[in-house]
């Protein structure tokens, strides 16, 4: 079935610091793959998507690439602050008719000042 | 607030009973999820709805069922309910199947 792995599990950055979130899926018709936020208590939010006939996305400090050949895809944020801390999730949609929006298993990603 | 309604927020309940999580989604949006996250774990997909039909369905228990009304709102029905049943669910909806997915604020469930 579908899946998507994501890695690490938690990432410790000094603030200033880039941080790569890693995310491979397994369902070669997947073409949506957005990124989610999640603080703590809070509700999961978008925070940047790309479909499969784009290659890189970027939104200020934040980006987002992917590798339809290898199936997977990276978000990167630049210059982290502290507030980025919170939980990251990945996502991947689209494949075969049923179109499912699987997650990965989340990534803790935590800023030091 | 993403639009997403989800009710009750807080729900505490004994083993084998059977309670009801309603969703209300964003309006004009076709497409409902569930999902249900149990502490320090990730969004394990349960099911999705589109347009009243269910549509996918991912590793969701026997005991739970769903369904999407006329109206687009939706409902997790969940019974015999076990203490591994404790967890958040959320409701999630879009406009189509692989559009950015409004999340609700989730239904906190407590089995004891």
């Amino acid at each position: 079935g579908e899946n998507v792995e994501q890695h690490p599990s938690t990432l410790s950055v000094q603030e200033g610091d880039s941080a790569v979130i890693k995310c491979t899926y397994s369902d070669s018709a997947s073409n949506y793959f957005p990124w989610y936020k999640q603080e703590l208590g809070k509700r999961p939010q978008l925070i940047i998507d790309i479909r499969s006939n784009v290659g890189e996305k970027k939104d200020q400090r934040i980006a987002v690439t992917l590798n339809k050949t290898a199936k997977h895809f990276s978000l990167h944020i630049t210059e982290t602050q502290p507030e980025d801390s919170a939980v990251y999730f990945c996502a991947a949609s689209g494949g075969g008719a049923t179109n499912k929006l699987i997650f990965g298993t989340g990534t803790l990603l935590a800023v030091q000042p | 607030d993403s639009g997403v309604t989800q009710t009750p927020k807080h729900l505490i309940t004994a083993t084998g009973q059977r309670v009801t999580l309603r969703c209300s989604p964003r309006s004009g949006d076709l497409s409902v999820y569930w999902y249900q996250q149990s502490l320090d774990q990730g969004l394990q997909f349960l099911i999705q709805y589109y347009n009243g039909e269910e549509r996918a369905k991912g590793n969701i228990l026997e005991r739970f069922s769903a369904q999407q009304f006329p109206d687009l709102h939706s409902e997790l029905n969940l019974s015999s309910l076990e203490l591994g049943d404790s967890a958040l669910y959320f409701c999630a909806s879009s406009v189509l199947p692989d559009t950015e997915a409004f999340f609700g604020q989730g239904t906190r469930l407590t089995v004891v």
